[in-house]
């Protein structure tokens, strides 16, 4: 079993939906970042959490220590927003970064 | 700031020869790490340094792979020889040691380096 699952892998939706990516983690960390690759681009961080919210325009981002849980949601979503989003986690005990599959995004005009 | 600055962007060889790529992370970023992404696939991770420390390098294929970290600053990594399946794009990320309440994206990637291998 991988140490951090996301789901769902691909998810398209219509424009203005609002749009959430799970991610699941079983070990134990000390921070959990969440990053975006749109076709043939770069990675970009979104966001790094060790607890609650965080909030960047229209992209939220929440995390759960208790559960080992972390979800990203995108409001009004847009077709600009088409990428795959990462979910990485930094391992407590030797600080490794941990990748997810990624969850490939597709917005539709 | 100008970010991480990786080069070449694009490098073109035939298999056997050798290559290199650098990488310049931002300034006061004590933690550098070397990924390989394969088409469709996720980063792969080959070495991470603490400062001028390699701390994981676990997954580097050391046959073939080098890197180093002169001076816990910038960082190069090297294949000698090249083989076919070395074509991948080689990410050079850094990051604060676990600032994770400084409130910025403390993890920073290059651009890329685009390896093809003919």
């Amino acid at each position: 079993k991988n140490e951090v699952e996301q789901s769902p892998q691909n998810l398209t939706a219509q424009e203005g939906e609002f749009i959430t990516i799970n991610c699941s983690y079983s070990v134990g960390i000390s921070a959990l970042h969440w990053l975006q690759q749109h076709p043939g681009g770069g990675i970009v961080s979104l966001f790094m959490l060790s607890s609650g919210k965080k909030k960047h325009g229209r992209l939220i981002a929440t995390i759960n220590i208790q559960e080992k849980h972390s979800s990203l949601h995108i409001t009004a979503s847009h077709p600009r927003d088409s990428a795959v989003y990462i979910c990485a986690v930094h391992k407590n005990s030797n600080y490794q970064l941990i990748w997810g599959a990624g969850t490939k995004l597709i917005i539709k005009p | 700031e100008a970010g991480v600055v990786q080069s070449p962007r694009y490098k073109i060889i035939e298999k056997k020869q050798p290559v290199a790529f650098w990488c310049n992370p931002i300034s006061g970023h004590n933690t550098l790490y070397w990924y390989r992404q394969n088409l469709g696939q996720g980063p792969e991770l080959l070495i991470r340094y603490e400062n001028e420390e390699a701390v994981d390098d676990s997954q580097l294929p050391k046959d073939r792979f080098s890197a180093e970290r002169l001076k816990g600053v910038d960082s190069t990594l090297k294949i000698q020889p090249a083989e076919l399946g070395d074509s991948a794009v080689y990410l050079c990320a850094s990051s604060f040691y676990l600032a994770v309440d400084s409130g910025a994206n403390v993890l920073t990637f290059g651009a890329g380096s685009r390896l093809t291998v003919l």
